[in-house]
């Protein structure tokens, strides 16, 4: 079974502050996603990323940056932290497009407040 | 990327089978069709997928008829444990990375 690990299930930060969120897969998959979930909105895209060191922004990306350094890891950057971003945030892997309709594999989410 | 259409709540009782019914009348040739499911405090998690007919595994049936326009989530012989949000998607490899996911269908599931 594909892993994918959110390094934190609960995160309290401060305004302006530059707030990292980690994501690892254990399944080597080439595709990386960002969402944040809030209550009657579902799940919008912030970045995803195909490749290491490849990111693509998504529907939502403004006051959010990634980095992807090693494959394995996808990381999501809050440069100033605002209340607004206060959020359920959820990292997803995905195999190779090449090999067949792949489903997204999720982890169990990061809730973020922001005071 | 197609737009999909599904009831926002459905209440049952265990033991019941449940059907959620998905539209996507804008669906392309390349589209599958994807039902993912959803704790509170957790991620999505993949359930099934189809491109045409019928498909089941261990957990669901999905349904498509011949025009595609529609799908529909089966599950059988429901339990307390099945209450959650479940997700109907549609994409293709083509379009790529971007998934929606539209608000999904609360199901309750009542002893």
């Amino acid at each position: 079974d594909v892993k994918v690990t959110q390094s934190s299930r609960y995160l309290v930060k401060r305004t302006g502050e530059k707030v990292f969120l980690e994501c690892v897969q254990d399944m080597d998959h080439e595709n990386m996603f960002w969402y944040r979930q809030d209550p009657g909105l579902g799940l919008r895209l912030i970045y995803f990323s195909y490749d290491v060191k490849m990111k693509e922004k998504g529907d939502i990306p403004e006051g959010y940056s990634v980095s992807r350094e090693k494959k394995e890891r996808f990381s999501l950057i809050l440069e100033s932290a605002s209340t607004n971003q206060t959020s359920m945030y959820l990292c997803a892997s995905r195999g190779p497009l090449g090999s067949g309709n792949q489903p997204q594999h999720f982890g169990d989410g990061t809730r973020l407040s922001i005071l | 990327l197609a737009k999909t259409t599904q009831p926002i709540s459905m209440d049952s009782y265990e033991g019941q089978e449940v059907n959620i019914t998905c539209s996507h009348n804008n669906i392309a040739t390349n589209d599958y069709i994807t039902w993912y499911q959803q704790f509170p405090s957790q991620g999505p998690r993949f359930i099934i997928q189809g491109y045409k007919t019928k498909v089941t595994n261990e957990v669901a049936s999905l349904f498509i008829p011949a025009d595609r326009k529609s799908s529909t989530l089966s599950l059988p012989r429901v339990s307390l444990s099945d209450t959650a949000v479940y997700y109907c998607l549609v994409g293709d490899l083509a379009g790529g990375f971007k998934t929606i996911f539209g608000a999904g269908t609360r199901l309750f599931v009542k002893a």
